[in-house]
């Protein structure tokens, strides 16, 4: 059974910029989880999407958002990129959604310039 | 301000010693604590979790040890491998919205020499 996939590995965005990752979840799990990852700050919980609608939002700016599709695929979109954006961004995906049981893709690597 | 206090930063064992990996909250909502372990390159990995209505949970090599009242949980890892070597993230989880949402703490690079 495939895992979690992330979509891309690695990107390099300029300031000001925006980006939108992709996060492909493990066949029949219907949640999606979002989260930031950062020596300073460490893992940080970003949003999580069940069926479609986003149910959590962490602490963070307006300029991050996401979106659940209904084959239950994901995307986070980051706007108006800043330096502090730089960053691992994980997906997790879990099966009933009670995130008791949340299986991790292997991020995507982004550097803000 | 942090929420889940994980101690120590770095731990060096040898092969065959015991790790452990302390940590303590504040917040009296967080019913659910699960551990994670994550390799270079790769994402967290679900090792074991507790609910705080047990106070020892025992999976393998690996065992959770909790004590509610002093708002504390702790990592054991028995017999260490240097296969064990990774950076773990204990957490605190609350319910909301039907879903368990993790507080990390801010991980312990585990070395376990040969």
């Amino acid at each position: 059974k495939a895992g979690v996939t992330q979509t891309p590995r690695y990107l390099i965005k300029t300031r000001g910029q925006q980006v939108t990752l992709s996060c492909s979840p493990i066949s029949g799990h219907r949640s999606v989880s979002w989260y930031q990852q950062t020596p300073g700050q460490g893992l940080q919980f970003l949003f999580e999407y069940f069926s479609e609608t986003q149910r959590n939002k962490g602490n963070f700016p307006g300029r991050f958002s996401g979106r659940q599709f209904s084959n239950s695929r994901s995307e986070m979109n980051v706007s108006t990129l800043e330096l502090g954006d730089s960053a691992l961004y994980l997906c997790a995906s879990s099966r009933d959604g009670t995130g008791y049981e949340q299986y991790f893709g292997p991020g995507t690597r982004l550097t803000v310039t | 301000q942090q929420q889940v206090k994980q101690s120590p930063q770095s731990l060096i064992v040898q092969k065959g010693g015991i790790s452990i990996i302390n940590c303590a909250y504040e917040n009296t909502a967080f019913d659910y604590f699960p551990w994670y372990q994550q390799f270079p390159g790769k994402g967290p990995a679900l090792l074991i979790a507790i609910r705080p209505d047990v106070s020892e949970k025992k999976e393998g090599r690996f065992t959770i040890s909790f004590n509610k009242s002093a708002k504390q949980f702790s990592l054991h890892i028995m017999d260490s491998q240097p296969g064990d070597s990774a950076t773990y993230f204990c957490a605190a989880s609350s319910l909301s919205g039907g879903s368990y949402i993790p507080t990390f703490g801010r991980g312990t690079s585990l070395i376990v020499h040969p």
